[in-house]
């Protein structure tokens, strides 16, 4: 049973249009983190909330704690956002569990 | 500004060989982590440090041996290879713990293939 649980798997859009995906976990934690995965294979960190909403350029990341809930949102998607997001929460104090992460593909 | 150097970026091993990952980084941080990345699966853990000296067993320890000897450095060695370690190995750093909601610095990834 994977305790960080992301959907949906993989998304597709045009160019535009409003990107929501979403991460649920089980596990308590004190922040939760959102990553880029660039298709040449490269991982940045995006984000780290532990609670309300923080924005960052046309991304968009909300948590709500007691729901054990986060969306990431892309406002006005491009090309250049195509990617693999992938959510992460901590654990055990030291460690990150990582979510499958949803393959986003942005069509001009 | 190099961030989390990893080498090589690219390694075909056949089975039984070893060889050791290089993950070096220049941001002072305290902890270092080494992951692999396989098809359909989140990364996961393969072992860890918290300090120049100590390292620990992550989730899929096995087969894996690490050295933490400089702070900046993370050996991840492979005594002999096993097809099933086929995968793309990243490393990471970070000032802090995880749970105290500071990032992790990823390295670029090393494709590695056994045969």
């Amino acid at each position: 049973k994977n305790e960080v649980e992301q959907s949906p798997q993989n998304l597709t859009a045009q160019e535009g249009e409003f990107i929501t995906i979403n991460c649920s976990y089980s596990v308590g934690i004190s922040a939760l983190h959102w990553l880029q995965q660039h298709p040449g294979g490269g991982i940045v960190s995006l984000f780290m909330l532990s609670s309300g909403k923080k924005k960052h350029g046309r991304l968009i990341a909300t948590i709500n704690i007691q729901e054990k809930h986060s969306s990431l949102h892309i406002t006005a998607s491009h090309p250049r956002d195509s990617a693999v997001y992938i959510c992460a929460a901590p654990y055990n104090t030291d460690k990150l569990i990582f979510g499958t992460g949803t393959r986003l593909q942005v069509f001009p | 500004n190099a961030g989390v150097t990893q080498t090589p970026k690219f390694r075909v091993l056949k089975t039984g060989q070893s060889m050791t990952l290089l993950c070096a980084q220049d941001m002072n941080h305290e902890y270092m982590y080494w992951y692999r990345q396989d098809p359909g699966m989140g990364l996961r853990l393969i072992h860890y440090s918290v300090g120049e000296g100590t390292t620990a067993k992550g989730e899929v320890p096995d087969g894996y041996n690490v050295s933490r000897l400089k702070k900046q450095n993370f050996l991840l060695g492979l005594e002999s290879a096993a097809p099933s370690q086929t995968s793309v190995y990243f490393c990471a750093s970070s000032i802090l713990r995880g749970s105290e909601g500071q990032p992790q610095h990823f390295g670029d990834g090393t494709r590695l293939s056994i045969l």
